[in-house]
């Protein structure tokens, strides 16, 4: 079973703008992580949030996390064509693998 | 640089078929897994090891089979057991436990 869900399913801006993608999680955690995936690639990971963190930035993005909503946010500032891709949350529901959401598919037109 | 290599990118099984897909790590990681992604979907993991000749099922082991021989390699078997094997299979690894994953670029299996 799925432990991440991210929200919306596809997400389509223009260049500059910027993107909000959610994700909703059931069981407790230690951390949350966000992945890009490029078209037919595999994924890179992007950031990290420990779950007694609220907030971390990296570069464009900005990560929140919300525990007791179980929920955290990816947004991306001022974003580019080459941002394009489908994006990721992983949670660690067991201790040895990560559980991976079906993702949002971000379209950002030029 | 350092990194995983899966091969190879595309892989086409006829029915009745064992295909191995190969996973290679020059990042001196103990933990190696393997997910499948179907369209649409997230990933789902289908084996992971965390150390040289040890491997546990992940969930949906059935139909496939890995070994774990050395630390770099982690290769999966497609049986003709899976019925439905057409996906993109990912080999991934990591430092450490929760630590961030690093993946292949994925081989896309296909049936004849």
């Amino acid at each position: 079973s799925q432990q991440g869900e991210e929200d919306p399913q596809a997400l389509s801006i223009q260049e500059g703008e910027n993107a909000t993608m959610n994700c909703s999680y059931k069981t407790s955690i230690n951390n949350l992580q966000w992945y890009r995936q490029n078209s037919g690639r595999g994924l890179v990971h992007l950031i990290l949030i420990r779950s007694n963190e609220r907030e971390k930035h990296s570069g464009r993005l900005r990560v929140t996390l919300d525990t007791s909503k179980k929920s955290s946010s990816l947004l991306i500032t001022a974003s580019r064509a080459a941002d394009t891709a489908s994006y990721f949350c992983a949670t660690d529901a067991r201790l040895y693998d990560m559980r991976f959401g079906a993702g949002t598919r971000l379209t950002v037109k030029p | 640089d350092g990194g995983i290599t899966q091969s190879p990118k595309y892989l086409f099984r006829k029915e009745g078929q064992n295909v191995t897909l190969s996973c290679e790590q020059n990042l001196n990681h103990d933990a190696m897994y393997w997910y499948r992604q179907d369209p649409g979907q997230g990933l789902r993991l289908i084996y992971y090891s965390q150390i040289v000749n040890d491997f546990q099922k992940g969930d949906i082991a059935e139909g496939y089979s890995v070994s774990r021989e050395k630390k770099e390699s982690f290769p999966l078997t497609v049986t003709s057991a899976q019925k439905n094997p057409t996906a993109f299979y990912l080999c991934a690894s990591t430092s450490g436990i929760r630590q961030p994953q690093h993946f292949g670029d994925g081989t896309r299996l296909s049936i004849l």
